[in-house]
């Protein structure tokens, strides 16, 4: 198992311009989410879905968007990157009840000028 | 409003030192608590969790409902255990998990 594979590792964006990080998970997993790490901000959830073609916003979810269409997929969409978004950002997955242990991707870091 | 506190963002302690990492949360339901850990160049990966009440890496974490609490403690630190830790909380129905802000552990030679 792969587990949960985050693309691009890297990645610079210009102010305003859009761009899709892409998340997989091969464990069948049924809620899979995306948190932003900030300094002395911790983790902050962004949106969640718990199963193909249902989404939920989170905590900070202003300027993303995701979608479900998949089991496997849960890719995070920024409309109009701007600086307050650079920061790096996890996707995460556990099987579908709560409680249960949440396995992370390596993480995507967004710089935004 | 769930809400889980670190109040330490930094603490350092020599090796063979007793660690205590604390953790407070705020929930009004039977909260779900776990320790997740992220070390350098790493992933963050469960450490422990309330539930299992077990030790990994020698660390342990009592649930302490009366006090909110679930500090992360381990009687005689390793350099290896420098890394970020991040206490984490399930809240019953919602599937959402609520992170603190995280303590960065330094164990000094």
């Amino acid at each position: 198992n792969a587990g949960v594979t985050q693309t691009p590792k890297f990645q610079v964006l210009k102010t305003g311009q859009s761009m899709t990080l892409q998340c997989a998970q091969d464990m069948n997993h049924e809620y899979m989410s995306w948190y932003r790490q900030d300094p002395g901000m911790g983790l902050r959830l962004i949106h969640y879905s718990v199963g193909a073609g249902i989404t939920d916003q989170g905590e900070v979810p202003n300027g993303y968007n995701v979608s479900r269409s998949t089991t496997e997929d849960f890719p995070l969409r920024l409309l109009s990157a701007a600086p307050s978004q650079t920061s790096v950002y996890f996707c995460a997955s556990s099987l579908g009840s709560p409680g249960n242990t949440i396995y992370f991707g390596e993480g995507s870091w967004l710089t935004v000028v | 409003a769930q809400r889980v506190t670190q109040p330490e963002k930094l603490l350092s302690v020599f090796k063979g030192a007793p660690v205590e990492l604390k953790c407070n949360y705020s929930y009004s339901g039977s909260p779900e608590l776990f320790w997740y850990v992220q070390y350098s160049r790493q992933r963050l990966q469960l450490l422990l969790r309330h539930i299992s009440r077990e030790s990994i890496k020698g660390f342990t974490a009592d649930l302490n409902k009366g006090e909110t609490s679930f500090h992360l403690k381990k009687p005689f630190a390793q350099e290896e255990d420098s890394a970020m830790y991040y206490c984490a909380l399930s809240t019953s129905g919602t599937y959402k998990y609520i992170f603190g802000t995280g303590t960065r552990l330094k164990v000094l030679a």
